[in-house]
């Protein structure tokens, strides 16, 4: 059961935007709606960011936004602050019952 | 507000066995299903298993098949899981997770609890 495929880290400065990618096949990502996406700061569980792709639970900041292409999701952050530098997962459901998790990005606030 | 508080994690040997359980409050744990990931020191998520609301549906990620059990008591708002033969490999961070309403996500994550496999 191998892992989505994310980009081992990213970096950017303040009030910029990144993307983070997130690549599956087509019984994951491809296949269904259901990507979401974790923020997680060093000795913290993981935070729900986004769900069901491009949704962001209450509370969350609409400077997170969700999307996908084909087999690719992608979190994107605009206007980085210091306090989005973490460990960014994507998540998906996997035919079978099944999840998946992404192999964590490790986002750099310059 | 939701809470999951996950308990039972320690030292433990290759081979041997370990039940953690994983308390839930704030919500009717009985309308969603639940899930264990870990988290290996260091490293990434990886997903364990899931329980529906009713323990009808059971499922494992291949890596554990055969070796843990997921359970719940919904008597006691609790989740469980059995991990027997165990590896250097299954040490990791243990998060209880809860499914959402519309079962497409994990909305609520407990803080963990340390399995650690050495001899």
């Amino acid at each position: 059961q191998s892992a989505l495929t994310q980009p081992a880290s990213v970096s950017g400065s303040p009030g910029q935007s990144i993307t983070i990618s997130c690549t599956g096949t087509s019984s994951d990502v491809g296949g269904y709606n259901y990507v979401s996406w974790f923020q997680q700061h060093p000795g913290k569980a993981p935070k729900l960011i986004i769900y069901d792709v491009s949704n962001r639970p209450s509370g969350v900041s609409n400077l997170f936004s969700g999307s996908k292409s084909g087999n690719t999701a992608s979190l994107t952050i605009s206007g980085l602050q210091a306090e989005d530098e973490a460990d960014y997962y994507c998540c998906s459901y996997r035919s079978g019952s099944t999840w998946v998790f992404g192999g964590g990005t490790k986002l750099t606030v310059l | 507000e939701v809470q999951l508080v996950e308990s039972g994690g320690g030292l433990v040997h290759p081979g041997r066995s370990l039940r953690l359980s994983c308390a839930a409050s704030g919500s009717t744990f009985d309308d969603y299903a639940m899930h264990w990931v870990r988290q290996p020191p260091g490293k990434g998520l990886e997903w364990v298993s899931g329980i529906s609301w009713n323990s009808g549906t059971i499922v494992y990620a291949d890596s554990v098949k055969g070796r843990f059990t997921i359970s719940r008591d919904n008597a006691k708002n609790s989740l469980y899981l059995q991990m027997n033969s165990l590896r250097a490999e299954d040490t990791a961070f243990y998060y209880c997770a809860r499914k959402s309403h519309r079962e497409t996500f994990f909305d609520y994550w407990g803080q963990g609890t340390l399995v650690t496999v050495s001899s």
